[in-house]
């Protein structure tokens, strides 16, 4: 069974600074990886996805790496913003239909 | 505009009551999906449906049914029989199994 697990469960940062975003799942023989950001009472918003092809998939000030073979993705978000508060999900799929989704990393950027 | 919408927003149950959430979108996606998500937890996978008429259970369908009579549709229904049935409860779609979701803006149901 697949386990994805994101730590930390929240961050704080200063506005401005560079941050990552970690995740981890248990069984590497995934086709894709993507990142979500749901900001709060809302639904998610698809950031990025990741083929298993690629190893790094860019969008603005967003950048997302991953290494199958570790069995771990990376959220690399530049010059961060208040706006970028949210919390930030990763989901890998299960078989060929379900995703399985972490638990999140809650991020709070500190004007 | 191209989405998928849930309503309503909020939703209160009353004791033994069934309540259905309504999914719909406009993206031509073949796939569509009910999670429920609760705090701590992350999503859960409760029905999805990969063709019209036909759905399959996720990992917490126990309480709850589904339809699939339409492609653009995808009501859930929370039974009675579900005893813990507040939380969030998010709808999204996607092209075919396994490619990018997109989701609706989430129903919170409450129970009185």
């Amino acid at each position: 069974k697949q386990e994805v697990t994101q730590i930390p469960a929240a961050l704080s940062v200063p506005e401005g600074e560079n941050l990552v975003l970690n995740c981890s799942f248990t069984d590497s023989a995934i086709y894709n990886l993507q990142w979500f950001r749901q900001d709060p009472g809302k639904g998610l918003t698809s950031l990025l996805l990741i083929q298993s092809s690629q190893r790094e998939q860019t969008s603005g000030r967003l950048n997302a790496s991953l290494d199958k073979s570790s069995g771990r993705s990376t959220l690399y978000i530049a010059a961060s913003q208040p706006g970028d508060s949210a919390t930030y999900l990763c989901a890998v799929p299960f078989g060929n239909e379900k995703l399985t989704f972490g638990t999140g990393t809650r991020l709070t950027i500190i004007p | 505009d191209g989405g998928i919408t849930q309503s309503p927003k909020y939703l209160f149950r009353k004791e033994g009551q069934n309540v259905t959430l309504s999914c719909e979108q406009n993206l031509n996606h073949d796939a569509m999906y009910w999670y429920r998500q609760d705090p701590g937890q992350g999503l859960r996978l409760i029905y999805y449906s990969q063709i019209v008429n036909d759905f399959q259970k996720g990992d917490i369908a126990e309480g709850y049914s589904v339809s699939r009579e339409k492609k653009e549709s995808f009501p859930l229904t929370v039974t009675s029989a579900q005893k813990n049935p507040t939380a969030f409860y998010l709808c999204a779609s996607s092209k075919v199994g396994g490619e990018t979701q997109y989701f609706g803006p989430g129903t919170r149901l409450l129970v009185l």
